[in-house]
């Protein structure tokens, strides 16, 4: 399968500082590529959707000015947590997907961010 | 909207059949996915099955599907401690927006 990597796999951050953590898609590329978040024993919250070259599409919910992603290319996207507080602290899984006769979606290894 | 639905656990003794199952709601035509997750890692992509298929077997995974009453399962033959981690089920609606919609999970544990 496809791989997805996530950089960097944890960090901690102190409250106020803002953290940006890197989706790469290393052998192929991505039409769409999206962020989740994830709380201890639950599932994924998608957070926002984003094409390359245009504006992330957000969740309800969500605030963008927050979480500000950036899609540069097909095989990297950029998710920056601006001003973070201790109810950031998440885990941060991103994915990228490409439609390949199926619609095939891989995803990252994840980041644990933890803000003091 | 989609809806999709799993038992939140699943407890088995090593060696034996592990089925983990996922309805939707969505009978359009669609993907659905089965992604394993162990601890502090991201999900692993394990098999997928498109609504026009009965059936997928890969090595210890055997996928079902029942068109008729939305239910998707997850077969695993001989589960080993290995397998122990947190199964997705996933529902993409082709020609739509492709985004999933995951289960909320379910938490195999295999005990010796």
């Amino acid at each position: 399968g496809a791989v997805v990597s996530q950089h960097p796999s944890w960090v901690i951050c102190k409250s106020g500082t803002s953290v940006k953590i890197e989706c790469r898609s290393l052998d192929f590329q991505a039409t769409t590529m999206f962020w989740y978040r994830q709380f201890p024993k639950q599932s994924l919250m998608l957070m926002a959707t984003s094409n390359e070259g245009s504006k992330a599409t957000y969740e309800q919910g969500v605030e963008k000015d927050k979480f500000l992603i950036n899609h540069a290319s097909l095989t990297l996207s950029t998710l920056t947590v601006t001003s973070a507080h201790p109810e950031d602290s998440s885990f941060y899984i991103c994915s990228a997907s490409r439609l390949a006769g199926v619609w095939e979606q891989y995803f990252g290894p994840g980041t644990r961010l933890t803000v003091t | 909207g989609e809806d999709v639905e799993q038992s939140l656990f699943l407890s088995v003794r090593e060696g034996d059949s592990s089925v983990i199952n996922c309805t939707y709601t969505d009978s359009s035509s669609t993907y659905l996915y089965w992604y394993k997750q162990e601890p502090g890692a991201g999900l692993q992509l394990l098999t997928y099955i498109f609504s026009n298929m009965d059936m997928k077997q890969d090595q210890r995974l055997t996928v079902l599907l029942n068109k008729k009453d939305k239910h998707l399962s997850l077969r695993i033959a001989d589960t080993q401690t290995g397998d122990s981690a947190i199964y997705f089920c996933a529902e993409i609606v082709a020609g739509g927006s492709y985004i999933p919609t995951f289960g909320r999970g379910t938490s195999l544990i295999v005990h010796p």
